[in-house]
């Protein structure tokens, strides 16, 4: 099946650094990509995705780049904000075809004032 | 309703006791999964229903674990002589559709086995 391999945390950054969170991917083919973000005593919640190699997703100034070349899909912002505390999960459906999604193990984010 | 709840957001069983965990998917949607996801870690798989059929539950443990959706809207997931090792956050997503890319998630439930 497919997986997902993100850098671990704890991530602690002062407001406006730039703000990258690595995640590389295992998989047949070129499957959907995908981070979520789980804000403290909230759901999960998809920030973004990107649905096939290129592609771009973008959301609340975070940015991921599917690229194949290197089975990577980083997050990246450049100015970060307290409110960006949160656990980030990188996912992908669990092999081709499938409905359910393998997820990362998660990086804790912590924007320091 | 607005989104997809859970009850009860916390429980607390002692080993070997029966437990039942409820979802409440955002109204209309057609997919619903279960993952479980265990202290300092991704959420893992459990099932998937599209309506009334489980069409996956590849992802469940053992067959202590057992899901339903029996008129294809609200799941309850429910496991039997609980472990200490099924202590977790089980989370419950729904989707529109299959076609659909997005899930929505609960605030999952805490199961604590003592």
């Amino acid at each position: 099946g497919n997986s997902v391999t993100q850098m671990e945390g704890p991530v602690t950054l002062s407001e406006e650094a730039f703000l990258t969170i690595n995640c590389t991917y295992t998989a047949t083919g070129y499957p959907s990509l995908f981070w979520y973000v789980q804000y403290p005593g909230e759901g999960l919640q998809l920030l973004l995705k990107a649905t096939k190699a290129d592609d771009k997703g973008s959301n609340k100034g975070f940015e991921a780049t599917y690229r194949k070349e290197t089975t990577s899909f980083h997050l990246e912002k450049g100015s970060v904000q307290v409110s960006d505390s949160a656990v980030y999960f990188c996912a992908t459906p669990q092999w081709g075809g499938a409905d359910g999604l393998t997820f990362g193990k998660g990086t804790h984010l912590i924007i320091q004032p | 309703g607005a989104g997809v709840s859970q009850s009860p957001r916390y429980k607390v069983a002692k080993r070997g006791q029966d437990v039942a965990l409820r979802c409440d998917p955002i109204s209309g949607h057609v997919s619903l999964f279960w993952y479980q996801q265990a202290l300092g870690q991704g959420p893992e798989f459990l099932t998937y229903f599209q309506n009334e059929a489980q069409l996956d539950k590849s992802g469940l443990p053992s067959d202590r674990f057992f899901a339903e959706r029996p008129e294809g809207s609200v799941s309850t997931l429910k496991i039997q002589r609980t472990q200490q090792e099924d202590s977790a956050v089980y989370l419950c997503a729904s989707r529109l559709s299959p076609m659909n890319t997005e899930a929505f998630f609960g605030q999952g439930t805490r199961l604590t086995v003592v």
